[in-house]
């Protein structure tokens, strides 16, 4: 069975300065990977997603994360944090041959942004 | 375009009753997905739709159901309402089957209170 990891339940950095945001999966296949984005009050939104097209995927508002194999990661970063981004952030894992059985996610990592 | 949409926005029931959700996905969407996620966790998956036929469960009671209408939109349904139920219910949709990396695009949710 699939599983994700996200270390680090809140994460706390300044306004300009790197974000790394953690994820590990286990999966018996390489997995489909994903990060989601969630505002207070709103739905999930998709930052970004790797289908094995390349291990260093860009999404949406600067953020991109890199897939690797070897340490099962799949980590988000941004080099210049802002105001903006703070949220909870989810990773979720897609498993090859996993049918339809939906996304396993995460159980997410607060990004406080301090000024 | 319109994004997935749901409603309610948020309810409140009382233990045992009965309460119904619904979705209409984005336009063109055939496949709806449900999620629930309770206060400081990662969305669980509960049903996937396709073409108006269950097409993946994940580990929910019966007392949770689902249907799929002719336009695409969904009802999620929940009897005998516990305590534990008091979540957001996300609603997600995709263009096909969501299987093996499909990108699923989610609604803003319904909050559900049971008292």
């Amino acid at each position: 069975a699939q599983s994700v990891t996200q270390l680090g339940s809140h994460v706390s950095v300044s306004e300009g300065a790197l974000v790394l945001l953690r994820c590990n999966y286990s999966s018996s296949v390489p997995p489909y990977l994903f990060w989601y984005v969630q505002y207070p009050n709103q739905g999930l939104q998709l930052l970004l997603k790797y289908t094995s097209a390349a291990t260093l995927v860009k999404g949406i508002n600067g953020f991109e994360a890199e897939f690797k194999k070897s340490e099962t990661s799949f980590h988000l970063t941004k080099p210049s944090a802002h105001m903006s981004d703070a949220a909870e952030y989810f990773c979720a894992v897609s498993e090859l041959g996993g049918g339809a059985d939906g996304l396993t996610f995460g159980k997410g990592t607060h990004l406080i942004i301090q000024p | 375009d319109a994004g997935v949409t749901q409603s309610p926005t948020h309810l409140i029931k009382t233990r045992g009753q009965q309460v119904t959700l619904r979705c209409s996905p984005i336009s063109g969407h055939k496949s709806v997905s449900w999620y629930q996620q309770v206060l400081g966790q990662g969305p669980q998956f509960i049903f996937q739709y396709y073409e108006k036929e269950e097409r993946g469960r994940g580990n929910f009671p019966d007392r949770f159901s689902a249907r799929q209408f002719p336009n695409y939109s969904s009802e999620l349904n929940v009897n005998a309402l516990l305590l534990g139920d008091s979540a957001l219910y996300l609603c997600a949709s995709s263009l096909t089957l969501a299987t093996e990396g499909e990108t699923q695009y989610f609604g803003p949710g319904t909050r559900l209170l049971v008292l």
